[in-house]
């Protein structure tokens, strides 16, 4: 079964504390891993897109890592800041262009 | 470039009554989507448009949401009757081959059934 999971749940940092997402999947067959941030009553905005050959992705304090032999990927945040305060939702994308499998998302809250 | 734009924002209705969303994708994005997002929840698909045609509306509840995509532009998500469920955000996006097919989200339509 398609699926991807996202861990923890819920997070509390401090502000200019880093913190790590995790998301493990198991779609098949991949194509691509994309991280996204949804604030609150918005909707959710691209971070990162990795494909199957790319391993890390950048987006200034953001940084993701994909493992595609585990079926492992991670958001690093770097010095985090209340505007971190968000949901992070990894979303899967299968080969062949339309599929794309969420997370339920990982509500990151960031305190000063 | 425009965003995907939705209407209205907030909608309240009662039970049973109807409503119905309106999505205008970024232009060129041949994909369109619909999705449900329930408080605490990731995005759920419910439809999915490749120009006018449906490609993946496996998870809509057909008796009562319909949805269409006049002329491959923009699209129409109708609810009838509600239920006191269906109060979540409608999300809808649209996409293009040439960009991976990344997802571009509008601000999404929070409905809530009374």
């Amino acid at each position: 079964k398609n699926q991807v999971e996202q861990s923890p749940q819920s997070l509390i940092i401090l502000e200019g504390k880093n913190c790590t997402l995790q998301c493990n999947y198991t779609v098949s067959p991949f194509s691509n891993l994309r991280w996204y941030k949804q604030d609150t009553g918005r909707g959710p905005v691209s971070l990162t897109i990795m494909t199957f050959s790319e391993n890390t992705k950048s987006n200034g304090r953001y940084t993701a890592t994909l493992d595609a032999d585990t079926k492992q990927s991670s958001l690093h945040i770097t010095a985090s800041q209340l505007s971190d305060s968000a949901s992070y939702i990894c979303v899967v994308g299968r080969t062949g262009g339309f599929k794309t499998i969420f997370g339920a998302g990982t509500r990151l809250f960031v305190k000063a | 470039e425009a965003g995907v734009a939705q209407s209205p924002r907030y909608k309240i209705i009662e039970k049973r009554q109807s409503v119905a969303f309106w999505c205008n994708p970024i232009s060129g994005h041949a994909t369109l989507y619909w999705y449900q997002q329930i408080l605490g929840q990731g995005p759920k698909l419910l439809i999915q448009f490749q120009n006018n045609g449906v490609v993946d509306d496996s998870q809509l509840p057909k008796d009562r949401f319909s949805a269409e995509r006049l002329k491959g532009v923009d699209s129409t998500l109708k609810i009838q009757p509600a239920k006191l469920e269906d109060s979540a955000v409608y999300l809808c996006a649209s996409s293009f081959r040439d960009r991976n097919w990344e997802l571009f989200f509008g601000e999404g339509s929070r409905l809530t059934v009374l």
